[in-house]
């Protein structure tokens, strides 16, 4: 199963984009790319998720690299509000369903 | 919206107790799934469910096992519950696409 690193933490200014990388070299032509946040004490919320082409939605936008080994997930706007921790999952195929592999994530701090 | 709901936000047993934590969704999807989340180790997969009455193992099913008798139900028991069961539990579900959807959590301590 394919494995990502992602930053310990980062912080980013209210009203700025943050920019959140992550590395996932291993990754398979199957696998798909998913973001996900987690607010304290609460469960995951999904963010986005692409296989190869850019996405955008109301919340981000993913660019994955076309060598699809690495992504970055942006906030435009950042606010207060988006301090949470960032997991970057890969999804792969498992038993007529698909399997999340978790990583540590980037526990994000918006500063006023 | 999908909505996944769990038993208990708060639990607290003793050791060797029976506990049953239940997760309830209202999307009429196929598969369930549950997490142990701990501080350092993110979630890991200790079960989960593509259909009622089936079930598989994930990464760290010791000590658990789970129950799926109605498709919108999936149960993690732990038969005798041990300190180092102390967690968060996180229950999952997805249906025709593969977005988790999860729900709020259950922290467990066991004394």
């Amino acid at each position: 199963d394919a494995k990502t690193t992602q930053p310990p933490s980062m912080d980013c200014a209210e009203g700025r984009a943050a920019n959140l990388p992550c590395n996932h070299s291993t990754i398979s032509g199957n696998e798909y790319v998913y973001w996900y946040r987690q607010i304290h004490s609460q469960g995951p919320q999904y963010i986005i998720h692409g296989l190869k082409n850019n996405e955008t939605n109301e919340m981000a936008s993913l660019i994955i690299t076309e060598d699809r080994k690495s992504s970055t997930l942006i906030l435009p706007h950042a606010t207060l509000r988006d301090t949470a921790v960032y997991y970057c999952i890969v999804s792969s195929p498992h038993s007529g369903t698909y399997k999340y592999i978790f990583g540590t994530g980037t526990r994000l701090k918006v500063l006023a | 919206d999908v909505k996944v709901t769990q038993s208990s936000r708060y639990l607290v047993k003793r050791t060797g107790e029976k506990v049953f934590l239940e997760c309830v969704q209202d999307m009429d999807h196929e598969n369930m799934f549950w997490y142990r989340q701990d501080p350092g180790l993110g979630l890991r997969l200790i079960y989960f469910s593509y259909d009622v009455k089936m079930k598989e193992k994930g990464d760290i099913p010791e000590g658990y096992s789970v129950s799926r008798e109605k498709k919108e139900r999936f149960s993690l028991i732990l038969e005798s519950a041990s300190t180092n069961q102390t967690s968060m539990y996180l229950c999952a579900s997805t249906g025709n696409t593969d977005t988790q959807y999860f729900g709020p959590g259950t922290r467990l301590t066991v004394l």
